[in-house]
């Protein structure tokens, strides 16, 4: 089975800071790993994803996280924070080599980007 | 191109009684999953159907159903409506059934049971 940490469920930064929200994971096989955003009142949209490839993964509107197997860490950053990223921002796990297409995620970060 | 389709958006049912949503997927799609989230809370996997067969189904009571139709749009069921259902209903496509395929998630239906 697997699950998803994510340390803290709020946090806020300044415009033009860095922002960094924390996600750790288990799992019993190597796993796919993803960060969503929510915008209030949608459905989530993909930032980017591991799936194995280089273990820094570029996403879009900035944003990047490092896989770090020896940490079981998916860290998602951004080097400065904009007004319009402030949204909900949830890590996810997916089984490798499964035939299902299961996501299993953490309870979110709320991101407020103070001006 | 027409995203993730999902209807209603929104609705109020009382305790005990059933519901339907709906999804029409991405246009050539053929898995689609479900997700209920609680708020304050991240989704958690209801089903997933791929080919209109169910290749998955998460911790929930057997009040929740589902199907997979011929033109891959979904159905969700969920019978005997408690108020801890009241959640965001999140449906999501993908174009293969797999773990590393990216998942294209619909604007939900918010169920709100009084």
């Amino acid at each position: 089975a697997q699950s998803v940490t994510q340390l803290g469920s709020h946090v806020s930064v300044s415009e033009g800071a860095l922002v960094l929200l924390r996600c750790n994971y288990s799992s019993s096989v190597p796993p796919y790993l993803f960060w969503y955003v929510q915008y209030p009142n949608q459905g989530l949209q993909l930032l980017l994803k591991y799936t194995s490839a280089a273990t820094l993964v570029k996403g879009i509107n900035g944003f990047e996280a490092e896989f770090k197997k020896s940490e079981t860490s998916f860290h998602l950053t951004k080097p400065s924070a904009h007004m319009s990223d402030a949204a909900e921002y949830f890590c996810a796990v997916s089984v490798r080599d499964s035939s299902a297409r299961q996501l299993t995620f953490g309870s979110g970060t709320q991101l407020t980007v103070l001006p | 191109d027409a995203g993730v389709t999902q209807s209603p958006t929104h609705l109020i049912k009382t305790r005990g009684q059933q519901v339907t949503l709906r999804c029409s997927p991405i246009s050539g799609h053929k898995s689609v999953s479900w997700y209920q989230q609680v708020l304050g809370q991240g989704p958690q996997f209801i089903f997933q159907y791929y080919e209109k067969e169910e290749r998955g189904r998460g911790n929930f009571p057997d009040r929740f159903s589902a199907r997979q139709f011929p033109n891959y749009s979904s159905e969700l069921n969920v019978n005997a409506l408690l108020l801890g259902d009241s959640a965001l209903y999140l449906c999501a496509s993908s174009l293969q059934g797999q773990g590393n395929t990216e998942a294209f998630f619909g604007q939900g239906t918010r169920l709100t049971v009084v």
